[in-house]
Order: C-alpha cells, then structure tokens, then sequence
C-alpha cells in the first residue's frame, strides 16, 4: 500500500511569518507530486506539479521544493497572508492515479 | 471557478436507495476522475474515464459505477446505499490520460448524505 504523509498535520502562524510544511511519499516508481489549495467550502485548486528530482516551483509567494531520492517534497509560504489560510494537499502520482495525503491545515491569524 | 460543474450540490436520501451524481469536465479535458472525501479521511480515488472509456480504478466499492458519455460528461451511480456512503464527492477533470503529468480541476463536490 502507498503511503503519503503529510506533516505538521495543522498549523496556526501570525500574518507575515514565513512558514513551510512537508509530504513525504515512496521513493520509487516516482512518476510525479502534486500540490494543491483547498480553501473551506470550496474545491481543491492545483498548485503545482512536479516531475524532476532537484524541482523547483514558485508561484508568488509560494514554493515548493521535490526530492525524488529520498521521497520528500517541501512547500513553502513567504510572508504568510490570511487569504493563505486552507488545506495544502499533496499527491503521489503512481502509473495510474493520485494518491493524496491527509493535508496540513494551515491557519493564519492577523 | 475551475470550469468543472457538479450536480447535484446536495444529495439526501435513504439507505438501499440509488443515486446517480453528475459532473461536466473543463472544455477540452478528456479525462474525468472520481474522488470519495469521507470524515477524517483523504481524498480517495474511485475511477478514471479518458475520452469514454475507464482508464483506472480505485477503492470503488462493486454498488457504484460510472460511465462517461461521448459529450464527455460522467456520472457516477451508487447503489444500496449504506450509512457508510455518505460523503463528498468530487470530480475532477484534466487534459491528458495520465494523471501524474497533468494538474487535475475539480468540480465544487456532490455533498451525500445517507440516512
């Protein structure tokens, strides 16, 4: 069975601190990880995704970092807003579909 | 607004009963998937149609199955309802058949609830 962990499992950070969380999957048969935004009442929204070990992504003030070797991916928030505030998914993506992890709840209070 | 459409937003009904939910892909996607989120739990795949034919399969249980049509949009049907199936349920489209090189768009969910 394919595990993907995600870690801390939640999160509570002021607006303007820096902060970042980890999603660790198995290390072969890598194909690739994903990343995605769910805000509360609404749908999961694609971030990034990732293929190539070393990766590199950024999309404002958001980035993420993937280590395929050693089976982990980190997503980072630089000068966290409250509109920052929702679950970060991430999924694994074997020969035939995602495998999502249980997320990091991540809270920022002005 | 991802461009994925849902129906219904809202199911309640009893147990035994069938229900079918409805999604329309993105314009252009091909592939549709199907995600159960029950409490505590991740978002767990059910099945992949590309271009109308099933791709995947995941932790589908055998009272539910799906079908997408040659307009592209898909249903997924759940029978002999138990109190167990109540859940969200999303789906999500992309552009390609293989879901580790495209981002996938999901629509705004099916909220079920079995009584």
């Amino acid at each position: 069975i394919l595990n993907v962990e995600q870690s801390p499992q939640s999160l509570h950070v002021q607006e303007g601190d820096s902060t970042n969380f980890t999603c660790s999957f198995p290390s072969s048969n890598f194909y690739a990880l994903h990343w995605y935004r769910w805000e509360t009442a609404k749908s999961p929204e694609a971030l990034f995704v990732m293929t190539l070990n070393g990766d590199e992504k950024k999309k404002g003030r958001i980035s993420a970092t993937l280590n395929t070797k050693e089976g982990y991916s980190y997503l980072y928030i630089k000068g966290s807003q409250p509109e920052d505030s929702a679950t970060y998914l991430c999924a694994f993506a074997s020969t035939d579909k995602l495998i999502f992890g249980t997320g990091t709840r991540l809270q920022v209070f002005p | 607004d991802s461009g994925v459409t849902q129906t219904p937003k809202h199911l309640i009904t009893a147990t035994g009963q069938r229900v079918t939910l409805r999604c329309s892909p993105r314009s252009g996607d091909l592939s549709v998937y199907w995600y159960q989120q029950s409490l505590d739990q991740g978002l767990q795949f059910l099945i992949q149609y590309y271009n109308g034919e099933e791709r995947a399969k995941g932790n589908i249980l055998e009272r539910f199955s799906a079908q997408q049509f040659p307009d592209l949009h898909s249903e997924l049907n759940l029978s002999s309802l138990e109190l167990g199936d109540s859940a969200l349920y999303f789906c999500a489209s992309s552009r390609g058949d293989v879901p580790s090189s495209y981002e996938q768009y999901f629509g705004p969910g099916t909220r079920l609830t079995v009584t």
